[in-house]
């Protein structure tokens, strides 16, 4: 079984400070998706890393997929209380289905 | 609003009752998915559909059924639910390119009390 562990599953910090979010497993992925998921609706695409060792940004959040394609983190910088959610990242394992693996999940509370 | 609509959004149902979960994509894609989320629990695909035709299950129990009667459309039947059955189901959908980095958009969720 292609297992995805988060850590750390709850995360509850005020508004302005710093913060990582870790994506790990013993697997190899053909890409690694992070998403975002706030209550009472589904989860929404963040970004997708796709080689190993890239580094994307969007804004104030930081995605490194690792040099193994194991592995991924997500850092947000100078959080804000919109950031609140559930984390999640998902690897993809290719092939004709585009199945992906999620991770065990992340909640971010940013507190005002 | 993704382009992938799930209706109902919120539904009680006995362990007797018979229902379905709708599903509708208005993105062109190609493929569609169900997922289970549970609490405290990482999500679960369940099923697959790629050009309408089942290709995955993800040994579910048969008192759930999927049908995808179009590109379009996926469906999700519910028959004698389990309490334990209660989550939220989530549809999703993509249009599968390559072997790599296709995105999937997954709709709102359709809560679900089995009682």
């Amino acid at each position: 079984t292609q297992l995805l562990e988060q850590s750390p599953q709850f995360l509850s910090i005020q508004e302005g400070e710093n913060l990582t979010v870790y994506c790990n497993s013993s697997s190899v992925f053909s890409s690694l998706q992070w998403y975002r998921q706030e209550p009472g609706e589904g989860p929404v695409l963040l970004v997708t890393v796709v080689t190993g060792g890239e580094v994307k940004k969007l804004k104030r959040l930081t995605f490194q997929f690792g040099d193994a394609r194991k592995d991924s983190s997500l850092h947000i910088t100078a959080a804000q209380p919109g950031d609140t959610g559930l984390y999640l990242c998902a690897g993809e394992r290719g092939g004709a289905t585009n199945k992906l693996i999620f991770g065990t999940g992340t909640l971010l509370a940013v507190q005002p | 609003e993704t382009g992938v609509t799930q209706t109902p959004r919120h539904l009680v149902m006995g362990m007797t009752n018979k229902k379905s979960l709708k599903c509708e994509q208005h993105l062109g894609h190609n493929a569609m998915y169900w997922y289970k989320q549970s609490a405290k629990k990482p999500l679960e695909l369940m099923f697959v559909y790629s050009l309408e035709e089942r290709v995955e299950n993800n040994s579910v129990p048969s008192r759930f059924s999927p049908e995808c009667p179009n590109s379009s459309h996926l469906f999700l039947h519910l028959h004698t639910l389990q309490p334990e059955d209660s989550a939220l189901y989530l549809c999703a959908s993509s249009h599968i390119r390559g072997s790599t980095g296709n995105t999937i958009y997954f709709g709102e969720g359709s809560w679900l009390t089995v009682v």
